[in-house]
């Protein structure tokens, strides 16, 4: 199948910093990204939908300013979790598909996030 | 919204069958995935299903759609200590909304 890759698998920063996190596919091209949360022993939440060359559109009850996400090619996506608070701290996974056509959606490996 | 529920524990003899069950409340569903996760990874795509196909198997997996009560289900045969993980059901319109997870324990 197609391979999504995230970086970095992990991170530790102190709280008020920014983190970068990406999202590439690696054998396709990605015209919509998906980025999800998870918390210990939860499902996914879905964040936002990262649609490359324009704005993402995020659910409801997520801040857009805070967690910043830019789509500025086919393969590439990043999400900025800007002045991280411990609360942040979260295990964060993008996904891609090759479009509605096939149905598929392959995620990343994950990011976990822990700010102290 | 969507609403996706799915039990959260299973346990199963190895070499036995393991049914994972899912309902959905979304009508408007066009796929339907079910996804595996290992501890501390991401998602791997099982295998999905189109709404207007009621069964689709691919080696040892069986997926098997009830359209009518929006009642999804994945049959892993013989199942194995490898299958140990947390399954997760998905179903897709304009989004996708996951399951609760189901954790499947294989007993030896």
């Amino acid at each position: 199948g197609a391979v999504v890759s995230q970086h970095p698998s992990w991170v530790i920063c102190k709280s008020g910093t920014s983190v970068k996190i990406e999202c590439r596919s690696l054998d396709f091209q990605a015209t919509t990204m998906f980025w999800y949360r998870q918390f210990p022993k939860q499902s996914l939440m879905l964040m936002a939908t990262s649609n490359e060359g324009s704005k993402a559109t995020y659910e409801q009850g997520v801040e857009k300013d805070k967690f910043l996400i830019n789509h500025a090619s086919l393969t590439l996506s990043t999400l900025t979790v800007t002045s991280a608070h411990p609360e942040d701290s979260s295990f964060y996974i993008c996904s891609g598909g090759q479009g509605a056509r096939t149905g598929e959606l392959f995620f990343g490996e994950g990011s976990r996030l822990t700010v102290l | 919204g969507e609403d996706v529920e799915q039990s959260l524990f299973l346990s199963v003899r190895e070499g036995d069958s393991s049914v994972i069950n899912c309902t959905y409340t979304d009508s408007s569903s066009t796929y339907l995935y079910w996804y595996k996760q290992e501890p501390g990874a991401g998602l791997q795509l099982l295998t999905y299903i189109f709404s207007n196909m009621d069964m689709k198997q691919d080696q040892r997996l069986t997926v098997l759609l009830n359209k009518k009560d929006k009642h999804l289900s994945l049959r892993i045969a013989d199942t194995q200590t490898g299958d140990s993980a947390i399954y997760f059901c998905a179903e897709k319109d304009e989004k996708l909304t996951f399951g609760t997870g189901t954790r499947l324990t294989i007993i030896p």
